[in-house]
Parts: C-alpha cells; structure tokens; sequence
C-alpha cells in the first residue's frame, strides 16, 4: 500500500532564503507526482506535476525532482517570499489502473517579511 | 481559462435537510472529482467521475449521491447529513484521470 510521508510538518523562515520541502513515497511504481499549494480555508492549486519517467519540472521560482527509485522527491523554493506561506502537498498517482492520488499531509509553510 | 467554480461557498443544514453542492467548470475536461477535506488534513477522495460515468466510489455513505449531468457539470446532493459530516467540499477536474487536477474553492459545510 503507497505511503506518502512529508517533512518537516512546518517550516518557519525569514523572506529571502531558499528552502526545501522533502516528499517520500513507499512505492517506487508511480504514474506522476505532483505538488499542490493550499492556503488556509482554500481550495488547492497545482503547482508542479512529475510525470515518472521525468528528473525535474520547473516553474517560476519553484523547482520540483523526482527519484523514482529512491522514493523521493524535493520541492525547492528559491528567494522564498511572505506570498508563499501556505501549506505544500505532495500527492503521487499509482501506475495501475487505479488513478488515485495518494496524498502526504503537507508541509505548513511561513515565510516571515 | 483553468477555473472550477463551486457554489455555494458556505452552507449551514441541520440533520434532516437537502441540499445540494455545485461544480461547474469549462475546460473540456471529461474526468471530475467530489473531495472532503477536514481541518489540518489532506482531502480525501469520495467520487470520480469519467467521461459522465462514475468510476470510483471511496464507499461513501448513500446520504452522499453524486450526479454529473453532462461533462461540465458536478453535483453532490446531501440528504441526513451527520455532524461529522462537517467539513470543507471540494471539487476538480482533469483533462483525463492521469492529468493534472485543478480544484475549486471549495464549499464550507456545517451541519447541525
């Protein structure tokens, strides 16, 4: 059964730093990866999606990786801003033919000015 | 246009009501999804539907019945909702089921 595992739980920086939000899976044999952003009472956005035959997907200031075969991916978040507090979400698609997403429970994010 | 819109934001009922969520979105994708999200949690998965059929059912309880009358279209209907029952409604929606998905706001629900 796939487990998806975040650390750390919360995070606290001050603006300007580049931080890195980890996302572990149990189960090597993935579809994708992807990584959402939610702000408090909202709906989620998405952000970065891995297909898994792919290293890394890029957008703007955010940089997402992917080791399938270690069960890892990091979201790296360069020059963070107070903008970009929110809570991260890691959620990963099987590859059968189940396409659930199975989620972490989130890295809460504070980017103090 | 990437937007899934759910009306309403916030519904009060108490236990022997009806009522009804709304998802509407306009970006031809043809799989939706019915999500329930409690405090401090991530969502967990209640509906799919594929191509206007439902394709996964997350053993929901029958006071949760989900209509998708065409392809923009997703309903949730509620009926002897439960406290517990309680929580924030969301909905998505992806090109197909392998896709990225895009997520509405979300409807507040308190039931009393």
């Amino acid at each position: 059964k796939q487990e998806v595992t975040q650390i750390p739980a919360a995070l606290s920086v001050p603006e300007g730093e580049n931080l890195v939000l980890n996302c572990s899976f149990t189960d090597s044999a993935i579809y994708n990866l992807q990584w959402f952003r939610q702000d408090p009472g909202k709906g989620l956005t998405s952000l970065l999606l891995i297909q898994s035959s792919q290293r890394e997907q890029t957008s703007g200031r955010l940089n997402a990786s992917l080791d399938k075969s270690s069960g890892r991916s990091t979201l790296y978040i360069a020059a963070s801003q107070p903008g970009d507090s929110a809570t991260y979400l890691c959620a990963v698609m099987g590859a059968g033919n189940n396409r659930k997403l199975i989620w972490g429970l989130g890295t809460s994010l504070a980017v103090n000015p | 246009d990437t937007e899934v819109t759910q009306t309403p934001k916030h519904l009060v009922m108490g236990m022997t009501n009806k009522k009804s969520l709304k998802c509407e979105q306009h970006m031809g994708h043809r799989a939706m999804y019915w999500y329930k999200q409690k405090a401090k949690k991530p969502p967990e998965l209640m509906f799919v539907y594929s191509y206007e059929k439902l394709s996964i059912n997350e053993s929901v309880p029958s006071r949760f019945s989900p209509e998708c009358p065409n392809s923009s279209l997703l309903n949730l209907h509620l009926h002897a909702l439960q406290p517990e029952d309680s929580a924030l409604y969301l909905c998505a929606s992806s090109q197909v089921t392998s896709e990225t998905q895009y997520f509405g706001p979300g409807t507040r629900l308190l039931v009393l």
